[in-house]
C-alpha cells in the first residue's frame, strides 16, 4: 500500500481562489518533504524543500508567497496554492525519503486545474 | 546547478531491447536513479547507480560511467506496458532531494 498519501487526487478551482494539497507520510515520521510540479509531457520539477518545524526552502524561480508550505507535523506537509490562475494548473507531487537508506516515496499526485 | 539531459522520444517495438541515455552536468554527485512514470501516475523507482558499471534488476538495466557524465537504461524483451516516461535522477545532499532529467517518452508498438 501507500506509504506517502497525497490528497486531493483532483481539484478544480476557480480563478483568484486558493486550493490546498495535502502529503502524508503513513507509518512513518518525515522531517523533510519535497514539492514537485510537473507540466503536461513536461519534467518534474522540484519546488520547494519542506522543513517540519521550519521554513520552507524554495527552489529559485519559485514564488513562496504564492506557493505557501507548511510542514506542522511529522507526518504533514501542506501545499496551498493562493490566488490561483489557470497557468497553475498542473500535476504537483509530494515526495519523502524512508528511513531507511536510499529509498524516496512519491505521493500519488494531485492533478490541479483553475478554471 | 544540475542539468540532465535526455532524448525526448523512442520508439521501439514488443519484444525489443532499447537504450534511454542520460548525460548530466552536477555540482557534487550522489548517484544516478531512474524512475518510470505512467500518464497521470507518480513515479516509480527502477534502478540506482551510485558506482560506476552496470545494475541489473530483472529486464532493466542500468549504466554508469561517472567520468563521463552518462548513464544509460536498458530495457530488454519490451512490452506494452513499457510505454511510459522515463527519468533519470540525481540526489542532492542530505535529504534525498532528487533533481529530474528531462525525460524520455518510450512508445512500445506491437
Amino acid at each position: 500500500g501507500a506509504v506517502v498519501s497525497q490528497h486531493p487526487s483532483w481539484v478544480i478551482c476557480k480563478s483568484g481562489t486558493s486550493v490546498k494539497i495535502e502529503c502524508r507520510s503513513l507509518d512513518f515520521q518525515a522531517t523533510t518533504m519535497f514539492w514537485y510540479r510537473q507540466f503536461p509531457k513536461q519534467s518534474l520539477m522540484l519546488m520547494a524543500t519542506s522543513n517540519e518545524g521550519s521554513k520552507a526552502t524554495y527552489e529559485q524561480g519559485v514564488e513562496k508567497d504564492k506557493f505557501l508550505i507548511n510542514h506542522a507535523s511529522l507526518t504533514l506537509s501542506t501545499l496551498t496554492v493562493t490566488s490561483a490562475h489557470p497557468e497553475d494548473s498542473s500535476f504537483y507531487i509530494c515526495s519523502a525519503p524512508g528511513q531507511l537508506g536510499n529509498t524516496i516515496y512519491f505521493g500519488e499526485g494531485s492533478w490541479l486545474t483553475v478554471v | 546547478g544540475q542539468s540532465l539531459e535526455q532524448p525526448s522520444e523512442v520508439t521501439a517495438v514488443e519484444g525489443a531491447i532499447v537504450q534511454i541515455n542520460c548525460t548530466y552536468q552536477t555540482s557534487g554527485f550522489y548517484g544516478l536513479s531512474w524512475y518510470q512514470q505512467h500518464d497521470g501516475g507518480a513515479p516509480t523507482f527502477l534502478s540506482y547507480n551510485g558506482l560506476d558499471g552496470l545494475e541489473e534488476t530483472g529486464r532493466f538495466s542500468s549504466f554508469l560511467s561517472r567520468s563521463d557524465s552518462y548513464g544509460y537504461l536498458l530495457l530488454q524483451e519490451l512490452q506494452m506496458k513499457d510505454s511510459a516516461s522515463y527519468f533519470c535522477a540525481v540526489k542532492g545532499p542530505g535529504f534525498q532531494k532528487l533533481v529530474f532529467g528531462t525525460g524520455t517518452r518510450l512508445l512500445v508498438s506491437p
